[in-house]
């Protein structure tokens, strides 16, 4: 399987902290993306970042991507109680037609 | 509003009655693409289509067929459920493949007894 993995499964922090979670894969891709779950519902795209870029910027996000490790970080700053989600990384080979999803970070932010 | 729609949303059914789940998105994407989640295990793809009348096998397809005659519809079926098939299904599409962003539906959470 191409599927990548998230580090860690769950992260717990305290409203105002950073949290930074880890997502690594298997093959060479074409992009990597990153998106947000809260429990149970449709997953929401929060940034993408192609091979040939190494950091990106979005707001409260900054995602940074290693295709020398195979491997990507997601960190957002000064983080809120609307944040608690589950984070899943997903990427596209640059071979294929299909996305590959990691199996997720459940962030929780302590009010 | 931009978005993807599947329904039902939730379905509660038997072993080996066939069903159907529908996809439908307006926002004129050629790519679209079903997942189902499962604890532990994250999103695995199940079928995904590039465009009209074009469909491709994902991770785990065995059990399942899929359909794309209009470029907005994608609906996915299966024949004869089973206990395995219990999950919670995702519809998606982005423009241009795989190269942007998806948008995903709301989810059909399913329970085969």
């Amino acid at each position: 399987s191409q599927q990548g993995e998230e580090d860690p499964q769950a992260l717990s922090i305290q409203e105002g902290e950073n949290a930074t979670m880890n997502c690594s894969y298997k093959t060479s891709i074409n992009n990597l993306q990153w998106y947000r779950q809260n429990s149970g519902r449709g997953l929401v795209h929060l940034i993408l970042i192609r091979s040939n870029e190494r950091e990106k910027h979005s707001g409260r996000l900054r995602v940074t991507l290693d295709t020398s490790k195979k491997s990507s970080s997601l960190l957002i700053t000064a983080s809120r109680a609307a944040d608690t989600a589950s984070y899943f990384c997903a990427t596209a080979t640059n071979t294929g037609n299909q996305f590959y999803f990691g199996t997720g970070t459940s962030l929780t932010v302590i009010p | 509003e931009a978005q993807v729609t599947q329904n039902p949303r939730y379905l509660i059914t038997v072993t080996g009655k066939k069903l159907t789940v529908t996809c439908s998105q307006n926002m004129n994407h050629e790519y679209m693409s079903w997942y189902r989640q499962d604890p532990g295990l994250g999103l695995r793809q199940i079928y995904y289509s590039m465009n009209v009348e074009v469909t491709d096998k994902g991770d785990v397809p065995e059990g399942y067929k899929v359909s794309r005659k209009e470029k907005r519809n994608f609906p996915l079926i299966l024949e004869s459920p089973s206990p395995n098939q219990t999950s919670l299904y995702f519809c998606a599409s982005s423009w241009g493949g795989v190269d942007n962003e998806q948008f995903f539906g709301p989810g059909t959470r399913l329970t085969v007894l």
